[in-house]
């Protein structure tokens, strides 16, 4: 079965540079959703979206923006980067939104910021 | 206070023992998730529960919506059930991640 898809999956960036995350839900998923976990933390909602539009906002610096196409898939785009933006991010989808729906996560973008 | 807790943080077991991981939360929740995250960084969702209990292979959840509490059980651990284990809860649509609990069980 199909299941979500993150690209890359590892990226290393300098200081200041910008990165574009990318998220491709499973096929017939409406909704993604957008986590950051730091190096041992527990994952940390950024972002989500429902139908192409933004749905919830979490702990999402300004820096940072997301948006979702017209094929569902989201991108993550990450502005000035800063060495604590070092983190492994996530993307999930869902079939709809909701608190009963499951959240089906991708494999992670480990983003390293040197 | 987290919204979401986990106990115990740290736990080893020989190959073959009952594990049991413990979580509560303080939120009013309509459903909980117990996620697998291995060494590698993916997570998996193990279950979504909303009421009693689900079973999948050696693994069992339960979960009691009055107390504000879930159980994940083990039967059976083995060395490749090594991962940390997260209990998550929604908050509107998004989720809200426990501490994890690291399991690493030996032959």
């Amino acid at each position: 079965a199909a299941g979500v898809i993150q690209s890359p999956r590892h990226l290393i960036k300098e200081k200041r540079e910008t990165a574009t995350l990318k998220c491709y839900p499973i096929p017939r998923h409406d909704t993604v959703y957008w986590y950051q976990q730091g190096p041992g933390q527990d994952p940390q909602f950024l972002i989500s979206f429902y139908e192409k539009m933004q749905s919830d906002k979490g702990s999402i610096p300004d820096r940072f923006s997301a948006q979702q196409f017209s094929d569902y898939h989201s991108e993550l785009n990450m502005s000035s980067l800063e060495l604590g933006d070092s983190a492994l991010y996530f993307c999930a989808s869902s079939p709809d939104r909701g608190h009963l729906n499951e959240q089906f996560f991708g494999p992670g973008t480990r983003l390293t910021v040197l | 206070k987290n919204e979401v807790e986990q106990s115990p943080q740290n736990l080893t077991a020989q190959e073959g023992e009952f594990i049991t991981i413990n979580c509560s939360y303080s939120v009013g929740i309509s459903a909980l998730h117990w996620l697998q995250q291995h060494p590698g960084g993916g997570i998996v969702s193990l279950f979504m529960l909303s009421s009693g209990k689900k079973k999948h292979g050696r693994l069992i959840a339960t979960i009691n919506i009055q107390e504000k509490h879930s159980s994940l059980h083990i039967t059976a651990s083995h060395p490749r059930d090594s991962a940390v284990y997260i209990c998550a809860v929604p908050n509107t649509d998004k989720l809200i991640f426990g501490t994890g609990t690291r399991l690493q069980v030996f032959p």
